[in-house]
């Protein structure tokens, strides 16, 4: 399997901008989870689905942000507009079920001037 | 509400000496129990788990972790460290009583193994 798969690996925008992360979550697993990595906050969940559908919304820092999985094979998290403060290296993780382990991508690194 | 706790930002230790990394943990009921390994510019690597059995559980790349109930805490362990080793650590943790998958990182300890 090649493991979760992300995209783009790297995404420089300018504030204002629209911005997408993609995501392939390894397949048969059930649960797929958006996080956020920064050096003040750490590693932030912002949102998780279990069978595409989502569960828990509550670490999404605002309505700018939004995620969609309209499959059991990719999902989507969307910010618009994008600011300064978005800057930060996002994860998509996935696992087989409620009590395994996540897989982890390779992250999109954020970068919006 | 469940929380985990990564006491040491930082941890030296010298090639081939045994290296600790510490994790304590709060949960209301018992907990699942995991241990994640990041490299620079990488997606964090699963390393280990606790669900249950055995408190001695053995992970990848020689790491072990001890589930200690009584004083709740999930050390991660190896006999002989590696400059490879040098990474960014993470315990985690889920209440199993929860109706849902929300798994709590720490914070994160750096290893730095000298040569």
């Amino acid at each position: 399997d090649a493991g979760v798969i992300q995209s783009p690996r790297h995404e420089v925008t300018e504030m204002g901008q629209e911005v997408t992360l993609r995501c392939k979550p390894i397949s048969g697993h059930d649960y797929l989870f958006w996080y956020r990595q920064t050096m003040m906050r750490g590693l932030e969940l912002l949102i998780y689905f279990n069978n595409n559908v989502p569960i828990d919304d509550s670490g999404m820092p605002e309505d700018r942000f939004s995620a969609k999985m309209p499959n059991a094979s990719f999902s989507t998290l969307k910010i618009q507009p994008s600011e300064p403060r978005d800057s930060a290296v996002y994860f998509c993780a996935s696992s087989l079920n409620s009590r395994g382990e996540q897989y982890f991508g390779p992250g999109t690194r954020l970068t919006v001037t | 509400a469940q929380s985990v706790a990564q006491p040491e930002d930082q941890v030296n230790v010298a090639e081939g000496n045994p290296l600790t990394v510490k994790c304590t943990y709060s949960v209301s009921g018992n907990p699942y129990l995991f241990w994640y390994v990041q490299y620079p510019n990488r997606g964090l690597q699963f390393l280990l788990k606790y669900i249950t059995g055995d408190n001695l559980v053995k992970g990848s790349y020689g790491f072990e972790a001890e589930f200690n109930k009584s004083q709740t805490s999930f050390h991660l362990k190896k006999p002989s460290a590696l400059v490879s080793d040098s990474a960014l650590y993470f315990c985690a943790v889920r209440d199993i009583a929860g109706g849902y998958q929300k798994v709590t990182f720490g914070t994160g300890t750096k290893l730095q193994v000298i040569p």
